[in-house]
């Protein structure tokens, strides 16, 4: 069983559209998280949701809208993409604390045409 | 603001070298930190952790330990192989409300057979 499965793996698309990349848990983990890795494998965090609470929301375009239907899902969704949004986008969950490791999904490359 | 800094690659080595990857940090209470490792195409692994001062994390022949009074968290290996090539990203988390990892900027290794 995957621990952190995100869907999809790859996205190609075109500017202007809308898209969704979806993220689920099955760690029993209360905070989930998005990052952007940019193609100099930059990690960036994005937003992060504790029991559906959002909590954090970086300095993120606001065509990116994060949703926590639960607290073992939390799906990101982008309007109007844009070039620049083209990256590998990671989803991570961890349970509240700082002492325990985040655990990531795989990972979806995002390239925009 | 917290932040983590580690050494530029790419890191060349043959098998068996020996590996030092230097991490230091700043962090305003008392961090955990993680060494992840990114193997080419996938997300992000722990590959270890320490949560309070002088602990050392060890797995799979790798080693780091928790220096206080230097704020560091150097990456060590006594006899690489070539299936260590990776990206590897020194973290820390404060455990505060934000529960945020924030990562370096990530080393790429490349061992040579």
């Amino acid at each position: 069983d995957t621990a952190v499965s995100q869907t999809p793996k790859y996205l190609v698309t075109q500017m202007g559209n809308d898209k969704s990349i979806k993220c689920e848990q099955n760690l029993g983990h209360d905070t989930m998280y998005w990052y952007k890795q940019d193609s100099k494998k930059f990690l960036k965090i994005m937003f992060s949701y504790n029991n559906k609470e959002l909590i954090i929301n970086e300095t993120v375009p606001n065509r990116f809208s994060p949703k926590s239907p639960d607290k073992a899902h939390l799906n990101l969704h982008i309007n109007s993409l844009e070039l620049g949004d083209s990256a590998v986008y990671f989803c991570a969950s961890s349970n509240r604390g700082g002492n325990t490791e985040a655990f990531f999904g795989q990972g979806t490359r995002l390239t925009v045409v | 603001g917290d932040s983590v800094t580690q050494m530029e690659g790419p890191v060349t080595l043959s098998e068996e070298a020996f590996l030092t990857i230097n991490c230091t940090y700043t962090a305003t209470g008392y961090p955990s930190l993680f060494w992840y490792v990114q193997y080419p195409g996938e997300g992000l692994q722990l590959l270890l952790k320490a949560t309070k001062a002088d602990d050392k994390g060890s797995n799979k022949g790798f080693e780091a330990t928790y220096r206080k009074e230097t704020t560091s968290f150097h990456l060590e290996k006594g006899s690489v192989q070539v299936s260590d090539s990776a990206v590897y990203f020194c973290a820390l988390s404060v455990g505060n409300r934000d529960d945020k990892i924030i990562f370096g900027k990530g080393t790429r290794l490349h061992i040579l057979p």
